[in-house]
């Protein structure tokens, strides 16, 4: 079947660090990836998205590359900002297996950025 | 212009009553989704609709769930009768088209059953 697996959290960083949040998956075929956020007490924001093999998606400042060969979406982002401060979901929809546009989410990772 | 609207935000009812939660999808879009988030199972994919038809109902937990989509700006999420274990926090999401399309999401319905 279909999954995604995610670092557990929370990832606890200084502003301006590097922030990586690792994701692999599960998956026949090649499905689309994406990167989703939430801020507290708010619904989920696509944050990126990539839909063939060594795509890179990539917004404010976030970056994530289509890596078929080790199966990994990893997210990246140079300096945090407080601001960050969100929960990280990465996710996949693959039509090939269910035919249609089913999210299959991990589990989330918790990012917290201190001034 | 509006993202996916929901309501209410937040409610809060007891153990044995009828909760329904509703929303309205974005303009255009003819997909529709219903998720549950909870600490201990995350996100829940409950039943997703294309074009007003319910597509996949399979991730409805049980016969006490039920949902609808009379047209295509409107659907409900229904619970009767309501248990403790319900409380979650319910979000709608709607995209359109093919190839898989971004998923725009509701700011979620914050379920408390007592």
């Amino acid at each position: 079947g279909n999954s995604v697996t995610q670092m557990e959290g929370p990832v606890t960083l200084s502003e301006e660090a590097f922030l990586t949040i690792n994701c692999t998956y599960t998956a026949t075929g090649y499905p689309s990836l994406f990167w989703y956020v939430q801020y507290p007490g708010e619904g989920l924001q696509l944050l990126l998205k990539a839909t063939k093999a060594d795509d890179k998606g990539s917004n404010k400042g976030f970056e994530a590359t289509y890596r078929k060969e080790t199966t990994s979406f990893h997210l990246e982002k140079g300096s945090v900002q407080v601001s960050d401060s969100a929960v990280y979901f990465c996710a996949l929809i693959n039509r090939e297996d269910t035919g249609f546009q089913k999210l299959v989410f991990g589990t989330g990772t918790r990012l917290l950025v201190s001034p | 212009d509006a993202g996916v609207i929901q309501s209410p935000r937040h409610e809060v009812t007891e153990m044995g009553q009828e909760v329904t939660l509703r929303c309205k999808p974005i303009s255009g879009h003819n997909s529709l989704f219903w998720y549950r988030q909870t600490m201990m199972r995350g996100l829940e994919l409950l039943i997703y609709f294309n074009n007003n038809v319910p597509i996949d109902d399979s991730g409805m937990p049980e016969d006490r769930f039920s949902a609808k989509m009379p047209n295509a700006s409107f659907s409900t999420l229904k619970i009767q009768p309501s248990e403790p274990r319900d409380s979650a926090v319910y979000f709608c999401a709607s995209s359109t088209g093919d190839p898989p399309n971004e998923q725009f999401f509701g700011p979620g319905t914050r379920l408390t059953v007592l």
